[in-house]
């Protein structure tokens, strides 16, 4: 079966635009995962969703940062007035339940100039 | 409430023996481990939940303990394969919300 995928895989965008991060989660995992990884860095949690609802968005580094499910499966992140900071990889991760493997997509490569 | 990683980077020759450690200042319900090669997502390794259970087949095994707050990840006999960077990841008990250390680089050297 399909894997997790996001999309787009990678994004150059101007200091100050906004953008929008797509993840299509496995079929049937309820739980879905935001991560940023910087350039040699490890996996910093943003944001997870079971089913539609945000248990715990304690991770989003800024307001300029949200995102929503809808359906119980696609995800998006968006970014407002990007910085440059925010470039990173964008990783998702989608899950069957608590303690249960994650299984990553590809990330999407942010770069803003 | 990150989990420390340690060492920070191993390199071995084929067939050598490696460990890699994960500590928490937190108690713990839970540690997953995953490795992550160049460019690639990360791979899922194992779980270990609280209980102190050692975990693994062949040569890659994990152990974790509570009281302690810490797990190790075994790696026997390397293979090129083993190279990449591997991650642990903690929880606390009533949290879904997985927190992931810096990851440990390896390689394996033929």
């Amino acid at each position: 079966g399909a894997g997790v995928s996001q999309s787009p895989s990678n994004k150059v965008t101007e200091k100050g635009k906004d953008v929008e991060l797509r993840c299509d989660p496995i079929s049937g995992h309820t739980a879905l995962y935001w991560y940023r990884q910087s350039l040699g860095q490890g996996l910093e949690f943003l944001i997870y969703f079971q089913g539609n609802s945000a248990p715990d968005k304690s991770g989003l580094p800024s307001d300029r940062f949200s995102a929503e499910r809808t359906g119980g499966s696609v995800s998006t992140l968006t970014i407002q007035r990007t910085q440059q900071e925010d470039s990173a990889v964008y990783l998702c991760a989608s899950t069957v339940g608590v303690n249960q493997p994650q299984h990553f997509g590809d990330g999407t490569r942010l770069s803003i100039l | 409430q990150q989990p420390v990683q340690s060492p920070q980077a191993v390199i071995l020759r084929e067939g050598e023996d490696a460990v890699i450690n994960c500590s928490s200042s937190k108690a713990l319900y839970s540690v997953h481990w995953y490795r992550q090669k160049h460019g690639e997502a990360p791979v899922f390794l194992m779980i270990l939940l609280k209980g102190g259970e050692q975990k693994g087949h062949e040569k890659i095994s994990a152990s974790f303990n509570e009281k302690k707050q810490q797990s190790s990840l075994y790696l026997t006999a390397s293979q090129l394969s083993y190279s990449g960077t591997y991650f642990c990841g903690t929880s606390q008990g009533g949290s879904e919300k997985l927190v992931f250390g810096k990851g440990t680089k390896l390689t394996v050297n033929p």
